[in-house]
């Protein structure tokens, strides 16, 4: 079974660090980006960015960019996204999500909608 | 950048009635990569449609997809107690990402 399987709740204060992950297994780790979404309390997803565990090629979306890292441990199938100082406003859960693939008409592979999505993390940051 | 835009906010129907949920893009986008998600309280959300119209793997065809250009469309024929949750439109770009819209509250009547 596919299954991606996120690190439990986390509770910090503003200025501490963090790393949370997402392992997944039943399939090739290296082959299939990981996408991560942010969801505030009581509000909707919202992308954060994709990284290819196979060779860490990263993409943000602009509005977190400089503000979260993605990285990936290939030996252990498993990504991971941290932040070097959280604020009360990173309060949220956070899922990782990996998109479907299909091949065009070319016969390259290209990606689309999130298939497969972990359970979520809870991040509470309060002083 | 894209902005999806759903309607209605929140949509109040009883089991057994017939939902059509809206998604408006902001510019015109490929129906290759419009998918629409469902999320019930607690969980994490589901793909129950993708390139506009295709479902998902283990998706009843009570749902179904439409749409192309700007405007997209989520339809469930027949409601049932499971459905009422909340739903969201998203779209892949290859040179921006990810977008979703702000999602549509299913509520029972």
């Amino acid at each position: 079974e596919v299954q991606l399987v996120q690190s439990g709740a986390e509770v910090k204060k503003p200025g501490e660090s963090l790393k949370i992950s997402c392992q997944g297994s039943g399939y090739n780790f290296l082959n299939y980006w990981i996408g991560w979404v942010r969801q505030m309390p009581g509000k909707g997803l919202e992308w954060m960015g994709i990284i290819y565990p196979g060779d860490s090629d990263t993409y943000y979306s602009p509005s977190f960019q400089g503000q979260v890292t993605m990285s990936a441990d290939k030996s252990i199938s498993t990504a991971y996204l941290q932040w070097s100082s959280l604020k009360a406003s990173d309060t949220a859960m956070y899922y990782c999500a990996r998109p479907r693939y299909y091949y065009d008409t070319n016969g390259y592979r290209k990606i689309d909608a999130f298939d497969i999505w972990g359970q979520g993390t809870v991040v509470t940051v309060s002083s | 950048e894209i902005v999806l835009t759903q309607s209605p906010g929140t949509l109040s129907l009883s089991p057994g009635e017939r939902a059509t949920l809206s998604c408006r893009a902001s510019q015109s986008v490929s129906r290759d990569y419009l998918g629409w998600y469902r999320q019930k309280p607690g969980q994490a959300p589901r793909l129950l449609i993708y390139g506009a119209s295709s479902r998902a793997t283990g998706i009843p065809d009570r749902f179904s997809g439409s749409g192309s250009g700007t405007q997209f469309t989520l339809t469930i024929s027949r409601l049932e107690p499971e459905d009422f949750a909340v739903y969201y439109c998203q779209h892949y770009d290859t040179s921006t990402g990810y977008t979703f819209g702000q999602g549509t509250k299913l509520e029972i009547k």
